[in-house]
């Protein structure tokens, strides 16, 4: 049972690049979310999904897109990537919605 | 605009002694208001959760207070030992769990 995996754990980007986090969870989790960790912000919303095909904008989803195609993966997209994104980003899943998150390791993500 | 506000911003307690961490929230749909517990290099896991029908709950070391009618709750960690520094973060839900801004909390020995 490996709980939440993120991948990469670390990337650097040049600005203007596009790249895929990628999130998987094998607890069965209905609700996914990703949250980018900066200091003094604390963690704050993307985007979150109630299950497979639905998705939703959490505080600050402008630049990333995702979808949920299966319950299992969540993944994140930097359609074109600014240094404001330089982030550490969280993948987090849970059996309903914000209730117990489990959270991934973490992506440390660098644009130049 | 930070729906969660959190203070202080970074706290440092004697070993032995109480942490105490603040939180304010304005939509009082909310009706889940979680606590989590960071060190460095991990993801944040749950430590302790309260729902507003209740105004107190306590697990070992750590407490929630809950003020429904002025909209704020705090965790108490009593007896704070080295092994709890950490970054602490409150949050709240309504359909999805927004956080606060983090407190770096440091216990001396």
């Amino acid at each position: 049972n490996a709980g939440v995996t993120q991948t990469p754990k670390f990337q650097v980007l040049k600005t203007g690049q596009s790249m895929t986090l990628q999130c998987a969870q094998d607890m069965n989790h209905e609700y996914m979310s990703w949250y980018r960790q900066d200091p003094g912000m604390g963690l704050r919303l993307i985007h979150y999904s109630v299950g497979a095909g639905i998705t939703d904008q959490g505080e600050v989803p402008n630049g990333y897109n995702v979808s949920r195609s299966t319950t299992e993966d969540f993944p994140l997209r930097l359609l074109s990537a600014a240094p404001s994104q330089t982030s550490v980003y969280f993948c987090a899943s849970s059996y309903s919605a914000g209730e117990k998150l489990f959270f991934g390791s973490g992506t440390q993500l660098s644009v130049l | 605009q930070q729906q969660v506000k959190q203070s202080p911003q970074s706290l440092i307690v004697q070993k032995g002694g109480i942490s105490i961490i603040n939180c304010a929230y304005e939509n009082t749909a909310f009706d889940y208001f979680p606590w989590y517990q960071q060190f460095p290099g991990k993801g944040p896991a749950l430590l302790i959760a309260i729902r507003p029908d209740v105004s107190e709950k306590k697990e070992g070391r750590f407490t929630i207070s809950f003020n429904k009618s002025a909209k704020q709750f705090s965790l108490h960690i009593m007896d704070s030992q080295p092994g709890d520094s950490a970054t602490y973060f409150c949050a709240a839900r309504r359909n999805k769990l927004i956080f606060g801004a983090g407190t770096r909390l440091a216990v001396h020995p």
